[in-house]
């Protein structure tokens, strides 16, 4: 199956750090990317080729994949933080796929 | 450093065809190193993948779309566009464009994204 699932919700503490997983049989074969999206505003990529930040991403921010399962990682929580998560893959046939998406609540 | 705006109608009626265009600059679409993709957003839901068009036309649609879903690609205008036929209400989201850097790795410049109502 290409799908790929997250957990709908969590919370951390701020100052805390906090994983984010993803998981899909497609994640054995080809990398996450990880996109962070705030109320009302347009998805930012984080992460990409599953440990890469794109240029003004803090380094707070990391990836990393086990088998099937993709985790983004952030350390040192800030309040800014506190948004929509969602990874994304490709499948076989090339096609791409977003996770259903993770709520990050900075308590 | 790439910029892309959607544009197009704000409000379909049922059964007909929903068109947005998506206007590239600091690039050209021509470009080699992207293709060029539709994403979309029902209001309070996940993102969903539609589709990408390479320069040289060759195209790439959701399975689950596929059947009704047409991407072009303008290089003079600098412009891609997306049709989507037959909208019901379940069409109703916020459409993105976006850069998807080859080969077909990642989303890496979004549009502001454009909200298409389907409602008679």
């Amino acid at each position: 199956s290409s799908e790929l699932t997250q957990d709908p919700a969590v919370s951390v503490a701020l100052g805390q750090t906090v994983r984010i997983t993803c998981q899909g049989d497609s994640l054995r074969d080809y990398y996450a990317n990880w996109y962070q999206q705030k109320p009302g505003q347009t998805p930012v990529l984080v992460i990409y080729r599953e440990n890469n930040r794109p240029s003004g991403i803090p380094d707070r921010f990391s990836g990393s994949r086990s088998v099937n399962t993709a985790s983004l990682t952030i350390t040192a929580t800030q309040a800014e933080d506190e948004a929509d998560y969602y990874c994304d893959s490709r499948d076989n046939s090339g096609y791409r796929h977003f996770g259903s998406g993770t709520k990050v609540t900075v308590l | 450093q790439l910029q892309l705006q959607e544009s197009g109608p704000g409000l379909v009626k049922p059964s007909e065809t929903l068109s947005l265009t998506c206007t590239v600059s600091g690039d050209s679409i021509r470009s080699t190193i992207y293709y060029w993709a539709w994403i979309r957003q029902p209001p309070g839901k996940g993102l969903e993948w539609i589709g990408r068009i390479y320069y040289s036309g060759n195209t790439y649609y959701n399975p689950s779309l596929k059947s009704r879903v047409t991407m072009s690609a303008d290089t003079s205008k600098n412009q891609f566009s997306l049709k989507l036929s037959s909208v019901t209400a379940a069409d109703t989201a916020l459409y993105y464009c976006a850069s998807e850097a080859v080969p077909g790795t990642y989303f890496d410049y979004w549009g502001q994204g454009t909200l298409v109502s389907v409602s008679s």
